[in-house]
C-alpha cells in the first residue's frame, strides 16, 4: 500500500518558521515527482509546491516564492517543506501528495499536517 | 478567487445523474492541459476520481465520468448514492502561472 505520512505541524507565531516532513512508503519514491497542497479552514485546495523526482527542479505558487522551500531526500524516502516568515493566512492543513505517472494528477495523499499561525 | 470556476453547490436525489462543471481559460484547460477531479469527504484527504479528463483510477466506480470541451470540463455522476456527498474539485495546469491550479470546489448534496 502506498502511504504518505506528514509530521512537523503545529502552532507557530507570525514571522516564525516551521518545517514539515513527509515519509513515503509502499512505492519507489525516487521515481515520482512530489507536491505539497494546502487547504485553509473551510476553504478549497491550493497547490503550494512541486519537486521533480531527482530534486533537480522545484516549482512554487507565486504567492509563496521566497518564503517556502521544498526538498527531498531519496535515500530516506522523505519530502520536506521549509516555511519561513509565516503569516496568519498560511494557516492550513498541508498535504503531501504524489504525482501519478505521466500526468500532473495527484494520486496519493497524506492525512495532512495542521499548521496554525497565531500569536 | 480560484483560477478554475466551479459552481458552489449542486444537489440531486438518490439514483439521479448530476453534472459538475469546471471553467477555465486559454492558459489552462483551453490550452489543452488535462483536467483531474477529486472527491473530498469532510474531515478526509481528497481522493482522485478522474485523471486526464476521462480516466478512472482503479477502484473508482464507472458511475463517475469526465469530459471536456474548449475551456471547460465536466464531471458526471450517475446513479447518485448517499456516499457521494462531499466536495468535488477540478484541477489543471496553468501555463501563465507555471503551476497546478484548482477550482474552488462544488459541494454535492444528495437529497
Amino acid at each position: 500500500e502506498m502511504l504518505l505520512v506528514e509530521s512537523g505541524g503545529g502552532l507557530v507565531q507570525p514571522g516564525g518558521s516551521l518545517t514539515l516532513s513527509c515519509a513515503a512508503s509502499g512505492f519507489s519514491f525516487a521515481t515520482f515527482a512530489m507536491n505539497w497542497v494546502r487547504q485553509s479552514p473551510g476553504k478549497g485546495l491550493e497547490w503550494v509546491s512541486s519537486i521533480t523526482h531527482t530534486g533537480g527542479n522545484t516549482y512554487y505558487a507565486d504567492s509563496l516564492k521566497g518564503r517556502f522551500a521544498i526538498s527531498r531526500d531519496n535515500s530516506r524516502n522523505t519530502l520536506s517543506l521549509r516555511m519561513s516568515n509565516l503569516r496568519a493566512e498560511d494557516t492550513a492543513v498541508y498535504y503531501c501528495v504524489k504525482d501519478l505517472t505521466g500526468t500532473r494528477a495527484f494520486d496519493v495523499w497524506g492525512q495532512g499536517a495542521v499548521v496554525t499561525v497565531s500569536s | 478567487q480560484s483560477v478554475l470556476t466551479q459552481p458552489p453547490s449542486v444537489s440531486g436525489a438518490p439514483g439521479q445523474r448530476v453534472t459538475l462543471s469546471c471553467t477555465g481559460n486559454s492558459s489552462n484547460i483551453g490550452a489543452g492541459y488535462d483536467v483531474h477531479w477529486y472527491q473530498q469527504i469532510p474531515g478526509k484527504a481528497p481522493k482522485l476520481i478522474i485523471h486526464d479528463n476521462n480516466k478512472r483510477p482503479s477502484g473508482v466506480p464507472d458511475r463517475f465520468s469526465g469530459s471536456m470541451s474548449g475551456t471547460s470540463a465536466s464531471l458526471a455522476i450517475a446513479g447518485l448514492e448517499a456516499a457521494d456527498e462531499g466536495d468535488y474539485y477540478c484541477q489543471s495546469f496553468d501555463s501563465s502561472l507555471s503551476g497546478s491550479v484548482f477550482g474552488g470546489g462544488t459541494k454535492l448534496t444528495v437529497l
